[in-house]
């Protein structure tokens, strides 16, 4: 597509509860990141799929978080048991790889938990 | 892990003025780049440079790794220039893509 696109923009959800986050690169692009930024905060790293390498996911806040990237596009990032302070935007963000990583974020997703 | 400080955390502008925005980090970088975020909250890539010298219209950054910084120049600012600027800075190696975000400069123009 010709942009970043990411579903839904907004997630309400109650304690405890599961969700899933979605991220539809720029076709052609290798590279997938996912941050979060919580509330006048700064963007915090979570993953990121570079091709059919395995992931960096050195980021990942614990076992609750986890992502897949199917088909080397579409990627989904899984709350599982979802706590208040994962109340953040999660941001997501490709590049082409190769020798240009400049990034192209979406509108991001703002999840509350309540 | 690579440290990302960037100066003033907030400025304030008449429209027109002329403004410097500072970045620091704390180690090697190949991958270095500059956004800015608008009142609504999309990200906006301004500059992919890990080092020398770009320029887009009235904005241009250095990056001079060696010494360890980078440089936003805004120009004959105007209102919509408002927002928060964010530099990121990553190290390479096997996740060369991976990046640090500073803290933001937030900057408010005034008309």
């Amino acid at each position: 597509g010709a942009g970043v696109s990411q579903s839904p923009s907004n997630k309400v959800t109650e304690k405890g509860k599961d969700v899933e986050l979605r991220c539809d690169p720029i076709s052609g692009h290798t590279a997938l990141y996912w941050y979060r930024q919580s509330l006048g905060q700064g963007l915090e790293f979570l993953i990121y799929f570079q091709g059919n390498s395995a992931p960096d996911k050195s980021g990942l806040p614990s076992d609750r978080f986890s992502a897949e990237r199917t088909g080397g596009s579409v990627s989904t990032l899984t709350i599982q048991r979802t706590q208040q302070e994962d109340s953040a935007v999660y941001l997501c963000a490709s590049s082409h790889g190769g020798t240009d990583y400049g990034y192209t974020f979406g509108s991001g997703t703002r999840l509350t938990v309540v | 892990g690579i440290q990302v400080e960037q100066s003033p955390p907030d400025l304030i502008l008449q429209e027109g003025a002329n403004s410097t925005l500072r970045c620091n980090f704390s180690d090697s970088v190949n991958n270095l780049q500059w956004f800015h975020q608008n009142p609504w909250g999309q990200l906006i890539n301004l500059f992919y440079i890990p080092s020398g010298t770009k320029q887009n219209g009235r904005l241009s950054a250095t990056t001079v790794a060696t010494e360890r910084y980078s440089l936003l120049y805004i120009s004959s600012s105007q209102t919509t220039d408002s927002g928060v600027y964010f530099c990121a800075a990553g190290t390479g190696g096997t996740s060369y893509g991976k990046l640090t975000f500073g803290q933001g400069t937030i900057l408010t123009v005034h008309p």
